[in-house]
């Protein structure tokens, strides 16, 4: 069975920092791995997603995610926080289920806040 | 043009009525799902249809119903609410149920979800 897990609830960096938010997938299967971004109130917005073609996935925004197999890490990282990068931050996997049909499993979500 | 749109944005409402949550997607996806995001922002799947066809059900009380009238939407009905309901409850909506497809076509687009308290 699919699963992440998402180190450390709560970030905290000053603004121009390095961000990094870490995500470890367990997975059986090649995995599909998505970051995703919540703003206050708001709804999930796709921040990138791993496709296999490359370990190295550029997102939105100026993030970008490195897949390490051996690792089993799909860690979030951004050279330099911005205040507008203060949001909650979800890994997924997508787990595969009978009948070719899939399903997002979510890690337990990581709280960026930026501070001046 | 909102591509996955609930309605409402907040409903609050009294322990033990029933209520619906609306969601259209206007994508042309075939697949649409519902999850919820508990208080401690845990986000999980409920349910999941395919051209109108149930492919998730997870383990939901039989007091959650969905219903999808046309592939391009996913309503949820939940009677005789409970206090341990309140949650923000998220729609979200694919193109391809097969997994084996292209990832693109695998990526989820999500509502702004919805936030139920119920008093």
């Amino acid at each position: 069975a699919q699963s992440v897990t998402q180190l450390g609830s709560h970030v905290s960096v000053s603004e121009g920092a390095l961000v990094l938010l870490r995500c470890n997938y367990s997975s059986s299967v090649p995995p599909y791995l998505f970051w995703y971004v919540q703003y206050p109130n708001q709804g999930l917005q796709l921040l990138l997603k791993y496709t296999s073609a490359a370990t190295l996935v550029k997102g939105i925004n100026g993030f970008e995610a490195e897949f390490k197999k051996s690792e089993t890490s799909f860690h979030l990282t951004k050279p330099s926080a911005h205040m507008s990068d203060a949001a909650e931050y979800f890994c997924a996997v997508s787990a595969i289920l009978s009948g070719g049909y899939n399903k997002l499993i979510f890690g337990a979500g990581t709280r960026l806040a930026v501070h001046p | 043009d909102t591509a996955v749109s609930q309605t409402p944005k907040y409903l609050v409402t009294q322990m033990g009525n029933d209520k619906s949550i609306k969601c259209e997607q206007n994508l042309g996806h075939d697949t649409m799902y519902w999850y919820k995001q508990d208080s401690k922002k845990f986000l999980k799947i409920m349910f999941s249809y395919n051209n109108k066809e149930l492919i998730i059900n997870e383990t939901v009380p039989n007091r959650f119903s969905p219903k999808s009238p046309d592939k391009a939407h996913l309503n949820l009905h939940i009677n005789s609410l409970e206090l341990g309901d309140s949650a923000v409850y998220f729609c979200a909506s694919s193109q391809d149920r097969r997994a084996s497809g292209s990832l693109a076509k695998n990526i989820q687009y999500f509502g702004a979800g919805t936030r139920l308290s119920v008093l």
